[in-house]
């Protein structure tokens, strides 16, 4: 099956800077990637659509100058957590569609996942 | 807008047995797409089931077969002769047919006792 590769896996930062994390398709072209937040036993939220060559999609609540997403290429998307606090810590997932098949599925690929904490 | 709801936040088994997860949805659309998806401890998301809701017969993948009513709009999972490696989190999920957003449901926490 397709893979999708995040990095890094985990991430310790200072309050008051700002994390990178990538999400890749490493066998496929991805024009829509997905980015979520899943809180200790909790379920996944949809934080944003990031949409190849535009600007990404920001689910109702979510602070888009907060969480920077770049779809820069069709096998790359980055989420950036701007000026990062406490209340940000947490896991970030990414997922996308391979959409090179001639069937559409609706199954999405998900990447390992990204444990942010902020001290 | 779509709901998901899995009413049974834990359970658990004996190895070998079989074991039923509940999920219900609500959605105003005709075509779309229910998953089940397993987070093991690695918290890596792995596809365990799908069914398309315009297919009456329900999917089956080895041990793992679903029960779709989409009158009643329920979809459960069940796993037949569990075994260790399926304990995890089991989310049920649900997509519009043409739009890959998710949307999870709170999720199950499944134990196989040995």
């Amino acid at each position: 099956g397709a893979v999708v590769s995040q990095h890094p896996s985990r991430v310790i930062c200072k309050s008051g800077t700002s994390v990178k994390i990538e999400c890749r398709s490493l066998d496929f072209q991805a024009t829509t990637m997905f980015w979520y937040r899943q809180f200790p036993k909790q379920s996944l939220m949809l934080m944003a659509t990031s949409n190849e060559g535009s600007k990404a999609t920001y689910e109702q609540g979510v602070e888009k100058d907060k969480f920077l997403i770049n779809h820069a290429s069709l096998t790359l998307s980055t989420l950036t957590v701007t000026s990062a606090h406490p209340e940000d810590s947490s896991f970030y997932i990414c997922s996308a569609r391979d959409a090179s098949g001639s069937d559409y599925t609706g199954e999405l690929f998900f990447g390992e996942g990204s444990r942010l904490t902020v001290l | 807008a779509q709901t998901v709801t899995q009413s049974q936040p834990e359970m658990s088994v004996q190895e070998a047995e079989t074991v039923t997860l509940s999920c219900t949805y609500d959605t105003s659309e005709s075509n779309y797409y229910l998953f089940w998806y397993k987070q093991p401890p690695s918290r890596q998301m792995i596809l365990v089931i799908r069914q398309e809701a315009y297919k009456q017969q329900n999917a089956t993948e080895n041990r793992f077969s679903v029960n779709f009513q989409k009158a009643a709009k329920s979809f459960s999972l069940k796993i037949s002769d569990s075994q260790l490696g399926d304990t995890a989190m089991y989310f049920c999920a649900f997509s519009i047919f043409g739009n890959e957003k998710l949307t999870f449901g709170t999720g199950t926490r499944l134990t196989i006792i040995p």
